[in-house]
Parts: structure tokens; C-alpha cells; sequence
């Protein structure tokens, strides 16, 4: 599968803990992306990179996030002292650098906090 | 970027054409109309895009209109596993980074 691989599908946590996530983006795309979606929304843009690059983070939704792409290749998503109201689907996305390539996403990583 | 609007729902018929209309009446000269679907636990699946011309692809058509204030995705022939909600986007093509999705439309495909 050459898709956008994501990792853990699921991932439930108690309040304040630190959690990660970890997105392999399609091997040729230079732009790796991070969203958020909430049970019947459309997908909340959060951060994308172009190759190591982080190009625009200012739609983090606090400073308890954070994102990583240290060569250029995957991509971490940190959330630290997570929240009831941090409970969410994380999709990852990946695309080519020109202007009109379509995003590719994965399947997401499920986040529940109790 | 210009704001779309959906109908909430729709039904279609399986074996049947499913018309899946997109209005973007304040979209400019540079901007994109673009085509997901997303199938419930799943990420946003890429169906199809264009700027001004009508496109087709294995999955899909795109008929865009000749103000391209309107837009219209067509599944040839719908099957059960086309139920999903469908997003109609418009983005710029310097804008890469970030899609704004609205609520789309969650098309039902009935036997």
C-alpha cells in the first residue's frame, strides 16, 4: 500500500497525559499536512510542512500542540497535557508541491481522552 | 477562498446516476474547485478536480459550469459502497496548505 500511513488507528488516554502520533506520508510528496475533525465537521486545517520545513502553524489550536518532520520524511503530532475537548479524529495528509496537486489523506488516528 | 454550499442529503438509486450539485458563486479566476468523499471512519478520499473544464476520471465526472458559480460531481453509476458524505472545496492554487471544508453532502445509496 503506497498510501498516507497513519499510526495508532486508535489511541485512548486519560486527562493530562502526553500523546503522539506518527503519519508516513506517499514517498514522492514534499508537503505533509495535519488536520483535525470533530464528529460532523469537515476536516479543521492545523499545520503543514514542505519537505522538514514547517511553513505555517499559526491554526494550532494551543501551544500544547506541536508538530515534526525532522528529515523531511514522516511526521509526529504531539499533543502534551491532553484534554477532554482534545477528542478527535487527526488526519494526515500529503501532496506534491504543485499548486493544484490534490491532498492525499490517511485514515486518521481516533484520539478519545477520558 | 471562496465558500460553497450543499444540499445536506441526498438519495440515489443503485445502478443509477448520482447528481451531486456544489454552488460557489463567489469563486475567482485562480481558484480550484475540488472533490473528496469521506466514508464514516475513514480519512477524506481525492475524487477529482478542475478550474474551468469539465473532468473525468475512473471514479468520477466534474461538470463545471461556464460562470463556474456552479458545479456539478457525477457518479456514473452508484453503488452501495458510493454512500458517503461528499465535500465540494474551493481553493487557490497559491493556497495549497489549507482546504476549508463545509458540512457537505451525505448521499445515500439505496438498493
Amino acid at each position: 500500500d503506497t498510501g498516507v500511513s497513519q499510526d495508532p488507528r486508535h489511541k485512548i488516554t486519560k486527562r493530562g497525559q502526553n500523546v503522539t502520533f506518527r503519519c508516513d506520508p506517499i514517498s514522492e510528496h514534499n508537503r505533509l499536512y495535519w488536520y483535525r475533525q470533530t464528529l460532523g465537521q469537515g476536516p479543521e486545517f492545523l499545520t503543514y510542512f514542505q519537505n522538514e520545513a514547517q511553513l505555517e502553524k499559526s491554526r494550532l489550536l494551543s501551544d500544547r500542540f506541536s508538530a515534526e518532520r525532522p528529515k523531511g520524511s514522516f511526521s509526529t503530532l504531539e499533543i502534551q497535557r491532553t484534554e477532554q475537548g482534545d477528542s478527535a479524529m487527526y488526519l494526515c495528509a500529503s501532496s506534491l508541491v504543485e499548486g493544484s496537486s490534490p491532498l492525499h489523506f490517511g485514515n486518521g488516528t481516533r484520539l478519545t481522552v477520558t | 477562498d471562496a465558500k460553497t454550499t450543499q444540499p445536506p442529503s441526498m438519495d440515489c438509486a443503485e445502478g443509477r446516476a448520482a447528481n451531486l450539485p456544489c454552488n460557489h458563486s463567489t469563486i475567482s479566476g485562480n481558484e480550484y474547485v475540488y472533490w473528496y468523499r469521506q466514508i464514516h471512519s475513514q480519512g477524506p478520499q481525492y475524487i477529482i478536480h478542475g478550474l474551468k473544464n469539465n473532468e473525468t476520471n475512473e471514479m468520477a465526472s466534474l461538470i463545471i459550469t461556464e460562470d463556474r458559480k456552479s458545479s456539478t460531481l457525477i457518479l456514473p453509476h452508484a453503488t452501495l459502497r458510493d454512500t458517503a458524505v461528499y465535500y465540494c472545496i474551493v481553493k487557490r492554487m497559491d493556497s495549497n496548505y489549507q482546504l476549508i471544508w463545509g458540512a457537505g453532502t451525505k448521499l445515500i445509496i439505496k438498493p
